[in-house]
């Protein structure tokens, strides 16, 4: 079993719909936990960071966390072209340790 | 800031030969990282230092890859030999120690082809 599964995708939505997407992973202790966008040639950028369970939203981002279910989300509102990308999650179970999941394409359609 | 500095972008070598990849972190950060990325496996943690002390290599495949930070500013990734099944995209990144908060900063990477 893979330490963070997301679904690679490619996921396809329209301009100015709501983008979903979501990672489990596996270390029950984990504490914290992150999204990582990754443009097609680039190196990833950190975009979101969660660290309770609940909700937390930045601009058009929203991410989600639940640990009972060991589950991290993230919603993108109004969707762009300019949001087409692989996004990453990441989790870090201890240290300084930082686990990616494989990446979901993300495809904004005009 | 110039951000991390990553060496060469691209490498194109034959079988067998050795590759060093090399990897100035960010000033005042001290944890530095390497990761591997391919399509089938994604994102890889092959190894991380804390001011320049390797912590975590449990992630480097075999003995052919060895890693090194001689001093805050410098890291190098060394495959020897290298073999086609090691071609992918190698990540360098740096954070100040990793609290709540901190986030990874990467560099360009180096595109590695090993025929």
């Amino acid at each position: 079993q893979k330490e963070v599964e997301q679904n690679s995708g490619p996921l396809s939505v329209p301009e100015g719909a709501i983008a979903s997407l979501n990672c489990t992973y596996s270390d029950r202790g984990s504490q914290s936990f992150f999204w990582y966008r990754q443009y097609s040639g680039k190196s990833p950028e950190l975009i979101m960071s969660i660290y309770s369970n609940g909700d937390k939203e930045d601009g058009r981002f929203t991410a989600q966390l639940n640990k009972a279910s060991q589950y991290v989300s993230l919603l993108i509102r109004d969707s762009q072209p300019s949001d087409s990308a692989t996004y990453l999650c990441a989790v870090n179970g201890g240290g300084n340790k930082l686990t990616f999941g494989t990446g979901t394409q993300l495809k904004v359609e005009l | 800031d110039a951000g991390v500095i990553q060496s060469p972008r691209h490498e194109v070598t034959e079988m067998g030969q050795e590759v060093t990849l090399r990897c100035k972190p960010i000033s005042g950060h001290n944890s530095l990282f390497w990761y591997r990325q391919t399509m089938m496996r994604g994102l890889e943690l092959l190894i991380y230092f804390n001011n320049n002390v390797p912590i975590d290599d449990s992630g480097m495949p075999e003995d052919r890859f060895s890693a090194k930070m001689p001093n805050a500013s410098f890291s190098t990734l060394k495959i020897q030999p290298s073999e086609p099944r090691d071609s992918a995209v190698y990540f360098c990144a740096s954070c100040p120690l990793m609290a709540p908060g901190e986030k990874l900063f990467f560099g360009s990477g180096t595109q590695l082809s090993v025929l």
